[in-house]
């Protein structure tokens, strides 16, 4: 399995109240994602990094933010929680780009729940 | 509204049924892949398609691309309840990092 860590597994917070979730691996992959899992909507793309301090933006990036200053660690900011952010939010790395058909490799996922 | 629908969205069916689950778009894709999630977990790539009309077989799973690389099916024989589980496929353009997932398919099998 390949060595994804989300931390928390589970939190749950107040509106206006900052979030960070983190996502660390062991297997140097370059490519780093964050995801949310909502019904109905499969995975929708949050944020992403394709190096150390080189990140993009996904389809729904509105309220997030995230940073990456090592390669093992990338780290999803929200920087006040809003009712709509609760949610399943999923880390996923890969070696290779999607254009290259790159496998993804997904965390456990972090449940938020936004009060 | 997201780049790949996948339909149905939910399918409860007993054990020994066929199905098929589809993931359509309107959009040309370089590859097209299937994950599947089991709950709690992440999910976990089933295969990969780069090929207009090709057609890949994992065991009682059967995974088709589309010959204009805009949608796939997955279809499965004989489901069983070890099946169970959400069915993602997912897209990648012939440019970019980014991999779009469709809305996603529910399956349950019945003992």
């Amino acid at each position: 399995d390949a060595g994804i860590t989300q931390s928390p597994r589970h939190k749950v917070t107040e509106t206006g109240t900052p979030v960070t979730l983190r996502c660390h691996q062991t297997e140097n992959h370059r490519y780093m994602y964050w995801y949310r899992q909502d019904p109905g909507h499969g995975l929708r793309l949050i944020h992403y990094s394709y190096g150390v301090k080189d990140t993009d933006k996904g389809e729904v990036s509105d309220g997030y933010s995230v940073s990456r200053s090592k390669t093992e660690d990338f780290l999803l900011t929200l920087e006040s929680a809003t009712s709509s952010q609760t949610s399943v939010y999923f880390c996923a790395i890969s070696e290779l780009a999607g254009a290259n058909t790159g496998e993804l490799f997904f965390g456990e996922g972090s449940r938020l729940t936004v009060l | 509204t997201q780049l790949l629908e996948q339909s149905p969205q939910f399918l409860s069916i007993q054990e020994g049924e066929n199905l098929t689950v589809y993931c359509n778009s309107s959009s040309v894709f370089s590859s097209l892949q299937w994950y599947r999630q089991e709950p709690g977990e992440g999910p976990v790539l089933l295969v990969t398609v780069v090929t207009g009309g090709e057609v890949k077989k994992l065991k009682r799973l059967t995974f088709q691309f589309g010959d204009a690389r805009k949608d796939s099916s997955l279809h499965i024989t004989a489901a069983q309840p070890g099946d169970t589980g959400l069915y993602l496929c997912a897209g990648a353009f012939n440019t970019g990092n980014q991999f779009y997932f469709g809305t996603g398919t529910s399956l349950t099998v019945i003992p």
